[in-house]
């Protein structure tokens, strides 16, 4: 089946530093790709998605490209600031007909000043 | 921007009894979902509901386990009757559409069975 796997956390650093939260995935067919944010106390915000292979979503300095021949969404961050501390979730939507989400476990990022 | 509400923040239920969760869904849109997140571990998806009927749920939503959408604007969870293990996180979300549209969530309704 369908299943979403993400680097275990947490992940510490510096601000300004350059982020990378790995992801992979395995699906039949071709998934859409997303990345949520969680930051304390809230719910779950889209950061960004893909659709298909070699597409790559951007939001707020983050990028992630949909790479089909690693089954990998990584997601990227040049610099770091403190506002991005918060749980990172990588998410498939696969053949179901309703398009349920699914989630890897989550890495939560703390940016130091 | 519109948003998907969740009430309440936070319910404290003894087990046994039946707790009813309440999401408004953005207004244009016609899918809705409730996941779960126990606490640190995945968000898991339970259902989703489209034109007044379920559309797919997991293994994990069984009979305990109903949802309704009562009026134009509500879309509910019930568990009839609670146990220590449904203690959660529960998320609702709403999309325009199931796979073109992105899924946006409420805030949650964190949920403790005593």
């Amino acid at each position: 089946g369908n299943s979403v796997t993400q680097m275990e956390g947490p992940v510490t650093l510096s601000e300004e530093a350059f982020l990378t939260i790995n992801c992979t995935y395995t699906a039949t067919g071709y998934p859409s790709l997303f990345w949520y944010v969680q930051y304390p106390g809230e719910g779950l915000q889209l950061l960004l998605k893909a659709t298909k292979a070699d597409d790559k979503g951007s939001n707020k300095g983050f990028e992630a490209t949909y790479r089909k021949e690693t089954t990998s969404f990584h997601l990227e961050k040049g610099s770091v600031q403190v506002s991005d501390s918060a749980v990172y979730f990588c998410a498939l939507r696969g053949g179901g007909s309703q398009g349920n989400l699914i989630f890897g476990k989550g890495t939560k990022l703390s940016v130091k000043p | 921007e519109p948003e998907v509400t969740q009430t309440p923040s936070h319910q404290v239920t003894q087990m046994g009894q039946e707790v009813i969760l309440r999401c408004v869904p953005i207004s244009n849109h016609l899918y809705f979902y409730w996941y779960r997140q126990i606490l640190g571990q995945k968000v898991e998806f339970l259902v989703s509901f489209y034109n007044n009927e379920i559309s797919e749920k997991s293994e994990i939503f069984d009979d305990q386990f109903s949802v309704e959408r009562p009026d134009g604007s509500n879309f509910t969870l019930k568990i009839r009757s609670t146990k220590l293990e449904d203690s959660a996180m529960y998320f609702c979300a709403s999309s325009e559409a199931p796979r073109s549209g992105a899924q946006h969530f409420g805030d949650g309704t964190r949920l403790s069975i005593l």
